[in-house]
């Protein structure tokens, strides 16, 4: 059974850091890595999708990496800003044809201004 | 969002009741799941659909069924509601082929008193 997990559960910057948010699963079998946000009281927004096949995704100043043979999947998020502030969850698609996904528990950023 | 709306947003019952919360989707996904979230958690996988009348059980799926008579609607039924399945619901779809990225819906509020 793959288990995705996420340190640290929480996490506090001042604005401008730059930070790495971290997931690892058990199960390198996966079809594919999704980060999500999520706001309080909100739903999900897709932020990274990452193939198996591929090592890392781009979009403006988030970064997402895929390392399949250890298990490990890293968020990076450049020069940070207070509306960076939610909860991030990872999620491993599984080579089943079901594609159901599995959560980490995320991870409650708070950027401080 | 790929065009996902649940119904009711918020809804409060009293344990022992029927509840049935809906999905709509306008997108023509052949999948769709229902996921419940919980704190400590992260988001688990109650049941999903592979096709019109085609479902399966995920993790979580005890007192809980799902119906899908038509591709945009998955139905999401408590048989008797109990404490324990006061949780925020969420439904996604997607197409589980190519990068398949699932779309999230914004989530129903359940409590059960």
């Amino acid at each position: 059974k793959q288990e995705v997990t996420q340190i640290p559960a929480a996490l506090s910057v001042p604005e401008g850091e730059n930070l790495v948010l971290n997931c690892s699963f058990t199960d390198s079998a996966i079809y594919n890595l999704q980060w999500f946000r999520q706001d309080p009281g909100k739903g999900l927004t897709s932020l990274l999708l990452i193939q198996s096949s591929q090592r890392e995704q781009t979009s403006g100043r988030l970064n997402a990496s895929l390392d399949k043979s250890s298990g490990r999947s890293t968020l990076y998020i450049a020069a940070s800003q207070p509306g960076d502030s939610a909860t991030y969850l990872c999620a491993v698609g599984p080579m089943s044809s079901a594609r159901q996904l599995t959560f980490g528990s995320g991870t409650q950023l708070t950027v401080l201004p | 969002d790929a065009g996902i709306t649940q119904s009711p947003r918020h809804k409060v019952t009293e344990t022992g009741t029927p509840v049935t919360l809906r999905c709509h989707q306008t997108e023509n996904h052949r999948y769709m799941y229902w996921y419940r979230q919980d704190p400590g958690h992260g988001l688990r996988l109650i049941h999903y659909s592979y096709g019109v009348k085609d479902t399966d059980k995920g993790e979580v799926s005890d007192g809980y069924s799902v119906s899908r008579s038509k591709t945009e609607d998955f139905l999401l039924t408590l048989e008797s509601a109990t404490s324990s399945q006061t949780s925020v619901y969420f439904c996604a779809a997607g197409e589980p082929t190519g990068r398949y990225e699932q779309y999230f819906g914004p989530g129903t509020r359940l409590t059960v008193t």
